[in-house]
């Protein structure tokens, strides 16, 4: 089973800053990676699959990158929608599908 | 659109078993997989298993085998996941999602259904 890492656990952000989140593969995964946001009571919701390619709707302020077992998803410019929180998950050698533990980012 | 609609939430003694439905519209429900997810209370997400709705095929996380049984009726469009032998820490909020082209990873989500466990 492939274990994902996430860092830092949280991220505390001034909205207009930048955000980096990173995201660590116990082994290569390609670049079969998914950055999923989730708010309180709420569903995940896709931001990122194929480590880079953004999601149907997904503002131009998220990007991803990184391949095999490194990976960054990067917010240019906070929002204040955008304190939430982000799951990497791997869909390179499954089942099981496996998430990282996620990343926090809250407002500073 | 695609909507995932699933059951209301369910409260159960230990040991018991819960079996929670999920509704699809908006596309052909055979035509992808339906993942099951689950998240305990401030923790993050554990994937539980996937079954093809056209074949009934399954695939569990080994962590699941032998408690959990996902099925299908195609007739109504509903995806089911029953987990059995039920323990305090299975509270969670249990969501499905569906597939994108069988790749493994998931655009569309169900609201989560929330199952709490307690004598």
């Amino acid at each position: 089973e492939i274990v994902m890492t996430q860092s830092p656990a949280t991220l505390s952000v001034s909205p207009g800053e930048r955000a980096t989140l990173s995201c660590r593969a116990s082994q290569s995964v390609s670049s079969n990676l998914a950055w999923y946001q989730q708010k309180p009571g709420q569903a995940p919701r896709l931001l990122i699959y194929g480590a880079s390619t953004r999601a149907t709707g997904i503002p131009a302020r998220f990007s991803g990158s990184g391949s095999g077992t490194e990976f960054t998803l990067t917010i240019s410019s906070l929002q204040s929608e955008d304190f939430a929180v982000y799951y990497c998950q791997q869909y390179n050698n499954w089942p099981p599908l496996t998430f990282g533990p996620g990343t926090k980012v809250d407002i500073k | 659109q695609v909507q995932l609609v699933q059951s209301g939430a369910e409260v159960k003694k230990p040991g018991a078993s819960v079996k929670v439905s999920c509704k699809a519209s908006g596309y052909t429900f055979t035509g992808y997989y339906m993942h099951w997810v689950r998240q305990a209370p401030g923790q993050g997400l554990e994937w539980m298993g996937r079954i093809n709705p056209n074949s009934g095929g399954t695939n569990y996380a080994q962590k699941f085998q032998g408690r959990v049984t996902m099925t299908r009726d195609t007739s109504i469009s509903t995806a089911y996941m029953e987990l059995s032998r039920l323990r305090s820490d299975d509270t969670a909020v249990y969501y499905c999602a569906r597939d994108h082209e069988d790749l493994g990873y998931c655009i569309w989500w169900g609201q989560g259904t929330l199952v709490t466990v307690s004598s």
